[in-house]
């Protein structure tokens, strides 16, 4: 089975920088993806991370340690629509493409 | 817009009743998810379906089918429907490279009262 773990909630200033961390147990790592959720509408895609190391895109990178089971996402220079929820899932190997998510990490943007 | 179509947008329905959501993926994948998120709960695996065959399936209940037909949409039959069963439920497709990400539809929302 899988296991992922983030944080339920962060609060961050508009204009700072803030991130957010997932921890995961897996049998068979073929990749992590960052999604973002606003509330009542559908997850979409930010990132991938399959080898170790930071992707940068834009505002948003993504960091990836598979020795540590440990990744995270980093947002800089925060807006107010950046406020939403932030999930992190897992692709492991024999279960064809499908994710597992974590609960997500609700992300409070403020003035 | 991310080329995943999902009807209907919301269902409202009775304890016991059957309901069926629709997904239409996006051109080109042959891949179907469907995922339930309830308040309390994150997105939860249901079942995966690939060029019309069952792939994978997840903690989904024996009330609960799906299937994906040839042009490639897929349905979500929810029977003998209870309270617990009102959530957001979302269907999403993918290409089939390691790194392809699950784009989602716009999701059902289903209230069971």
């Amino acid at each position: 089975g899988q296991n992922i773990d983030q944080p339920t909630e962060m609060t961050a200033t508009e204009g700072a920088i803030v991130q957010i961390n997932c921890t995961y147990q897996t049998s068979g790592f073929n990749g992590l993806f960052w999604y973002q959720q606003h509330a009542g509408e559908a997850p979409t895609f930010l990132s991938y991370n399959v080898l170790d190391g930071l992707e940068e895109k834009g505002r948003f990178s993504s960091f990836l340690s598979r020795s540590k089971g440990y990744s995270y996402l980093l947002l800089k220079e925060l807006q107010m629509k950046d406020s939403a929820s932030y999930l992190c899932a897992v692709r492991a190997t024999g279960g064809g493409n499908k994710l597992t998510f974590g609960t997500g990490t609700q992300l409070k943007v403020e003035l | 817009d991310s080329g995943v179509t999902q009807t209907p947008k919301h269902l409202i329905t009775a304890t016991g009743q059957r309901v069926t959501l629709r997904c239409s993926p996006r051109s080109g994948d042959l891949s179907v998810y469907w995922y339930q998120q309830s308040l309390d709960q994150g997105l939860q695996f249901l079942i995966h379906y690939y060029n019309g065959e069952e792939r994978a399936k997840g903690n989904i209940l024996e009330r609960f089918s799906a299937q994906q037909f040839p042009d490639l949409h897929s349905e979500l039959n929810l029977s003998s429907l209870e309270l617990g069963d009102s959530a957001l439920y979302f269907c999403a497709s993918s290409g089939e490279d390691r790194g392809a990400p699950l784009h989602f539809g716009n999701g059902t929302r289903l209230t069971v009262t």
